[in-house]
C-alpha cells in the first residue's frame, strides 16, 4: 500500500551525542520528502525536506538521507540539545502539481538525556 | 507574529452541537490546508485551497465537514452535528505556489473534544 513509517517509536540519546531517525516509506513514485518536528500542544515544525533527485540534503545540525532503492529515509541529528526533544514526523507528498497532500508516519519521539 | 494563527486552541463542545475554526495563513501564500491529527498519530490531509478555490477534499471529510476561503485569505472549517470520533487536534497550514514543493507551515492547531 502507500504508507510511510517509522521503524522505532522512541529513541533516547545523551545530549551531545547524534541521532538518527529512520523512516520507510512504500511508494516508490514518490518525489518529495519532509522531516517535521512537533513538540507538545504545537503544530509540525518544517525541519528540512528533500527531492528525490537527491540522495543527501544538509541543514542546520541536521542531514537528510535517501535511499531509493530500499526507500528509506533518514534524519541525522548532530550534537543533540534538550530542545531537540520531540516527536519527529517524516511525511511524502502524494499531491500534484506542488500541492502538499502529505502522508505521514507515525511518528519518532525523541527524548534527549541531561 | 507572521506565522500561521487558529483560533481558537481549543474546543469543547457537546455531542450533535455544531463548530467553526478560523485559520489564518501566513499573508502572503496562496495554498491554505487542513489537516487533522488524532492521539498519536501524524496529520492526515483533509482538504485544500488555492485562493479561494477547494481544489481537493480528502474521503475523510464526511458531508458534516464544510471549508471555505471566501475572499483567498482566511479559512473556515464546520463541523455539523459533532460525534465523539470528531476529537481531534484539526491543523491549518499554508505554502507558497510558484516556488516547486514549496514546505508547509502548519499553525498549532484547534484541539476539539467532543464530550
Amino acid at each position: 500500500g502507500e504508507s510511510v513509517g517509522l521503524h522505532l517509536p522512541t529513541l533516547s540519546v545523551q545530549e551531545g551525542d547524534n541521532s538518527i531517525i529512520n523512516c520507510a516509506y512504500s511508494n516508490s513514485a514518490s518525489d518529495y520528502f519532509i522531516w517535521y518536528k512537533q513538540e507538545s500542544g504545537k503544530g509540525p515544525q518544517f525541519i528540512i525536506d528533500i527531492r528525490s533527485n537527491m540522495d543527501k540534503r544538509q541543514g542546520q545540525r541536521v542531514t537528510v538521507l535517501l535511499n531509493k532503492t530500499v526507500k528509506h529515509l533518514s534524519l541525522q541529528i548532530a550534537a543533540t540539545q534538550p530542545g531537540d526533544s520531540a516527536v519527529y514526523f517524516c511525511a511524502e507528498n502524494m499531491g500534484q502539481e506542488g500541492a502538499q497532500k502529505l502522508v505521514f508516519g507515525q511518528g519518532t519521539r525523541l527524548t534527549i538525556n541531561p | 507574529d507572521t506565522g500561521v494563527s487558529q483560533d481558537p486552541r481549543h474546543k469543547i463542545t457537546k455531542r450533535g452541537q455544531n463548530v467553526t475554526f478560523r485559520c489564518d495563513p501566513i499573508s502572503e501564500h496562496n495554498r491554505l490546508y487542513w489537516y487533522r491529527q488524532t492521539l498519536g498519530q501524524g496529520p492526515e490531509f483533509l482538504t485544500y485551497f488555492q485562493n479561494e478555490a477547494q481544489l481537493e477534499k480528502s474521503r475523510l471529510l464526511s458531508d458534516r465537514f464544510s471549508a471555505e476561503r471566501p475572499k483567498g485569505s482566511f479559512s473556515t472549517l464546520e463541523i455539523q452535528r459533532t460525534e465523539q470520533g470528531d476529537s481531534a487536534m484539526y491543523l491549518c497550514a499554508s505554502s507558497l505556489t510558484g516556488t516547486a514543493n514549496s514546505p508547509l507551515h502548519f499553525g498549532n492547531g484547534t484541539r476539539l473534544t467532543v464530550t
